[in-house]
């Protein structure tokens, strides 16, 4: 069953410093998104990317991230400068079906900002 | 603004004690409605998508119904492995992003 991947599973890094987390969606979706979940919180949106452009994205989603699809594969996320605050699991998800229809998760990258 | 809620934040059960978790969703131009499943330290695993009022969806032990204000997961016979945290998303035409609730916890004792 096709599945979405993401590396690495946990990602440990100091403060002040850039991160990428990868992921590669199912191969034939063309909507990609990334959320967090800060331990024992909701889900929060971050982004969603459709046609190699950003098509909404959140307050949280500031000038320290972006998003980059680098090839017909993988689809990444970048921190810049890391915060403590940044700590969380992201999980990459797709979707196939078109705007707003069922998305799958990947299982995600726990970063901890130390 | 929109927003999902879900009930009870927790939930206990016996094997085999049937039950139902609530989620109320206030959103504009309602696309879907999805149910999830989260085991701790994993990504939502997908379990089902509602698109109508009216609409019904089962799997194994989970039927899941909406209404125009907001959607059920019945869990009928419940067995220690649906011990999870599920979780209600709704997504918009408006934009292009789901809203997640804050999950119930299930637990399920043998």
């Amino acid at each position: 069953e096709p599945e979405v991947t993401q590396t690495p599973s946990h990602q440990v890094t100091q403060m002040g410093q850039e991160v990428i987390l990868r992921c590669v969606p199912i191969s034939n979706h063309l909507y990609f998104y990334w959320y967090r979940q800060i331990l024992g919180q909701k889900v929060e949106f971050l982004v969603s990317f459709y046609n190699n452009e950003i098509s909404e994205k959140s307050e949280i989603f500031d000038d320290q991230f972006s998003v980059e699809r680098p090839d017909g594969s993988n689809f990444t996320l970048k921190i810049r400068s890391t915060k403590l605050e940044d700590s969380a699991m992201y999980f990459c998800a797709s979707s196939g079906g078109g705007v707003g229809t069922e998305a799958f998760f990947g299982q995600g990258t726990r970063l901890t900002v130390v | 603004e929109d927003q999902v809620t879900q009930s009870p934040e927790a939930l206990r059960l016996q094997e085999g004690e049937s039950s139902s978790l609530n989620c109320s969703y206030t959103v504009s131009g309602l696309r879907g409605l999805f149910w999830y499943r989260q085991d701790p330290g994993k990504g939502p695993e997908f379990l089902f998508t509602l698109y109508s009022a009216g609409e019904e969806k089962e799997k194994e032990r989970l039927k899941a119904t909406l209404t125009k204000k907001e959607s059920f997961l019945h869990i009928t016979a419940p067995k220690p492995e649906d011990s999870a945290t599920y979780l209600c998303a709704v997504s918009s035409y408006n934009f292009n992003k789901f809203y997640f609730g804050s999950g119930t916890k299930l637990n399920v004792k043998p």
